[in-house]
């Protein structure tokens, strides 16, 4: 069966702290990794997407990782800042497939000023 | 910036009513997607369109309908609605297909029926 399993549930920080989130799958046939940030009562935004020949992405202060072999994703936030409560989500999308995503059911992440 | 419109952000019905969900997307994007959201789960695809008037049943179609007209509109409906239907619902819209192509979401419609 096709699973996303996110971890840790939740997690709280102190605001300029660093925290890596991870994300363990069994999707097959991979296509591509992703992770959105969704605030609160907000729908999700994308800050990365990995095809299976990338090890490593950025933007700005996330940094998604992917082990294509081990079948791993770790998000990396860096410097945290209160804008970056919310809940991380990642999803991994099928080969065979224009549409089908499986998703995780994310990390919430507080950090506290 | 892509921008998803969900006409409404809160919506109470009754058991049995009929419920509809409109989404507005202003890219002129081909795909557009309906996906609800519990707490603790994934998001799960209820149905998705890749073009006017053409419509997939995604993992949990069963209960609803979708509708698209018009290429920048696609409706949910919810033909009688239930207790367990009470969800976040999410449309999404992405230019072609998902398979790297980003989805961008609307805000969201939080739906108690009760």
């Amino acid at each position: 069966k096709n699973q996303v399993e996110q971890s840790p549930q939740s997690l709280i920080i102190l605001e300029g702290k660093n925290c890596t989130l991870q994300c363990n799958y069994t999707v097959s046939p991979f296509s591509n990794l992703r992770w959105y940030k969704q605030d609160t009562g907000r729908g999700p935004v994308s800050l990365t997407i990995m095809t299976f020949s990338e090890n490593t992405k950025s933007n700005g202060r996330y940094t998604a990782t992917l082990d294509a072999d081990t079948k791993q994703s770790s998000l990396h936030i860096t410097a945290s800042q209160l804008s970056d409560s919310a809940s991380y989500i990642c999803v991994v999308g099928l080969m065979d497939s224009n549409y089908q995503l499986i998703w995780g059911a994310g990390t919430k992440l507080i950090i506290k000023p | 910036d892509v921008k998803v419109t969900q006409s409404s952000r809160y919506l109470v019905k009754r058991t049995g009513e009929k419920v509809f969900l409109e989404c507005v997307q202003d890219m002129d994007h081909e795909n557009m997607f309906w996906y609800r959201q519990d707490p603790g789960l994934g998001l799960r695809l209820i149905y998705f369109s890749y073009d006017v008037k053409m419509k997939e049943k995604g993992d949990i179609p069963e209960g609803y309908s979708v509708s698209r007209e018009k290429k920048e509109r696609f409706s949910l409906i919810l033909e009688s609605a239930s207790t367990n239907q009470t969800s976040m619902y999410l449309c999404a819209s992405s230019r072609t297909g998902t398979l790297y192509e980003k989805l961008f979401f609307g805000s969201g419609t939080q739906l108690s029926v009760l």
